[in-house]
């Protein structure tokens, strides 16, 4: 199975600064990487699919990038909403994996 | 609009059995693969099972196959996962989840909280 490890664990941050969120991949996905926002007690919400692609109604200030095993989400201006779980998966072969997550903080 | 709702969950003894229920509104039943996809308290998330828009496959998480079913009826619109031989480590929310491109998840429903326990 592929394994996805994310970094930083912890991201402390303030409103209105950059964040860029790694995932590392254990071996090619090619660009079949999708990234996820969990907050506490809501289910997780698809922000980005294929590496770069916003999902319906997610804001620009999310961007994705990268390609086989190495990629980044990008929050250009933290907004108070934003602080958050974020979750890296991979589609590209069964089973489907997940990162075990960035917790961004302010 | 579509809305994934669960239910089903509870306490349940290790080596016993449950039914989950995911009630899907919004959506031709028939267009789309299904997930079910678990997370244990203060963890993070494991995918656990997908059943093709056509019902043609299912795929399932190592752990958990040969113990676990994951099926639809379309007539109701309700995907299901029956769960059996359950063991303390299958304690967690489980959300059903809407397929994008046989890759992705894009709608959730809120989660059931299953506990096995004795």
């Amino acid at each position: 199975e592929i394994v996805l490890t994310q970094s930083p664990a912890t991201l402390s941050l303030s409103p209105g600064e950059r964040a860029t969120l790694s995932c590392r991949a254990s071996q090619s996905v090619s660009r079949s990487l999708a990234w996820y926002q969990q907050k506490p007690g809501q289910a997780p919400r698809l922000l980005i699919y294929d590496a770069s692609n916003r999902a319906s109604g997610i804001p620009a200030r999310f961007s994705g990038s990268g390609s086989g095993t190495d990629f980044s989400l990008t929050i250009s201006s933290l907004e108070p909403e934003d602080f958050a779980v974020y979750y890296c998966q991979q589609g590209s072969n069964w089973p489907h994996t997940f990162g075990g997550g960035t917790k961004a903080e302010i | 609009q579509v809305q994934l709702v669960e239910s089903g969950g509870g306490v349940v003894q290790p080596g016993g059995s449950l039914r989950l229920s995911c009630e899907v509104s919004g959506l031709i039943f028939t267009n789309h693969g299904m997930h079910w996809v678990r997370q244990a308290p203060g963890k993070g998330l494991e995918w656990v099972a997908f059943v093709r828009s056509d019902g043609s496959e299912t795929y399932y998480v190592d752990s958990v196959k040969g113990r676990f079913t994951i099926s639809r009826d379309i007539s109701k619109n309700i995907l299901y996962l029956q769960m059996s031989s359950l063991r303390a480590e299958d304690t967690a929310i489980y959300f059903c989840a809407k397929d994008k491109g046989v890759q992705y998840f894009d709608v959730w429903g809120r989660g059931t909280l299953v506990t096995v326990s004795s």
